[in-house]
């Protein structure tokens, strides 16, 4: 079956980076694009970019740009992003989602989510 | 960064058939699919109904979708308990180039 399994929690402090991992298993990884989505503390959903299946294409939300990266590595089936220049705005949950194609296809399978705090 | 318009709350009693709206424009719901997602209490989200009126194997045949123009709506009938969660609408946007999601619907069964 479908797994995306994802780091566990991180706690770090303002202006450091985080590096959050999601390996996925029963499936062909180099077919499907993924995405990572974040959840602030009570808070909806929001899009931070996603990574083309064959890892030739990103792209950020302009909340995120700059200072937000997507890699995969198709030996390992694992996703990963990384978040730098952290603020206290930044913690939140962090979810890894399958994409079933197409860009604006839906997210089929997720992760079980990664909190990130960011405290002093 | 827009996002799409849905209600903050809905409620409804056991049986009852509930509606969640979910406005948007032409860049985003107008030209794409909408997807619908629920993410009960301390759980990550789970796809309920893809490219606007589609069900994942699964779901319900209660949960259904439609869209017109720029707005789509989520329908729940015979209501239950179990379906008390945060619902979100989602669309590719074109000027993005990226995914945009509703701010999230609070369903309550009361």
């Amino acid at each position: 079956q479908v797994q995306l399994l994802q780091s566990g929690a991180e706690l770090k402090t303002p202006g450091a980076s985080v590096k959050v991992s999601c390996k996925t298993s029963g499936y062909t990884f180099s077919y499907y694009a993924m995405h990572w989505v974040r959840q602030a503390p009570g808070q909806g959903l929001e899009w931070m970019g996603w990574i083309n299946a064959d890892n030739t294409r990103t792209k950020y939300s302009p909340m995120f740009q700059g200072r937000f990266t997507i890699t995969r590595d198709p030996s390992a089936s694992t996703l990963y992003m990384d978040l730098n220049t952290l603020t206290y705005e930044d913690t939140a949950i962090y979810f890894c989602a399958r994409d079933v194609g197409a860009p604006g296809s839906p997210l089929d399978y997720w992760g079980q989510g990664t909190l990130g705090t960011v405290s002093s | 960064q827009s996002v799409l318009t849905q209600p903050p709350s809905a409620s409804g009693t056991p049986g009852q058939r509930v509606t969640i709206s979910c406005s948007g424009s032409s860049s985003n719901i107008g030209g794409n699919s909408v997807n619908w997602y629920q993410q009960l209490p301390g759980a990550a989200p789970r796809l309920l109904i893809y490219s606007s009126n589609q069900r994942p194997s699964g779901v319900p045949d209660r949960f259904s979708g439609s869209k017109s123009g720029t707005s789509a709506s989520l329908a729940i009938s015979g209501l239950q308990s179990d379906d008390e969660a945060d619902y979100y609408c989602a669309a590719w946007d074109d000027s993005l180039s990226g995914v945009l999601f509703g701010r999230g619907t609070k369903l309550t069964v009361l």
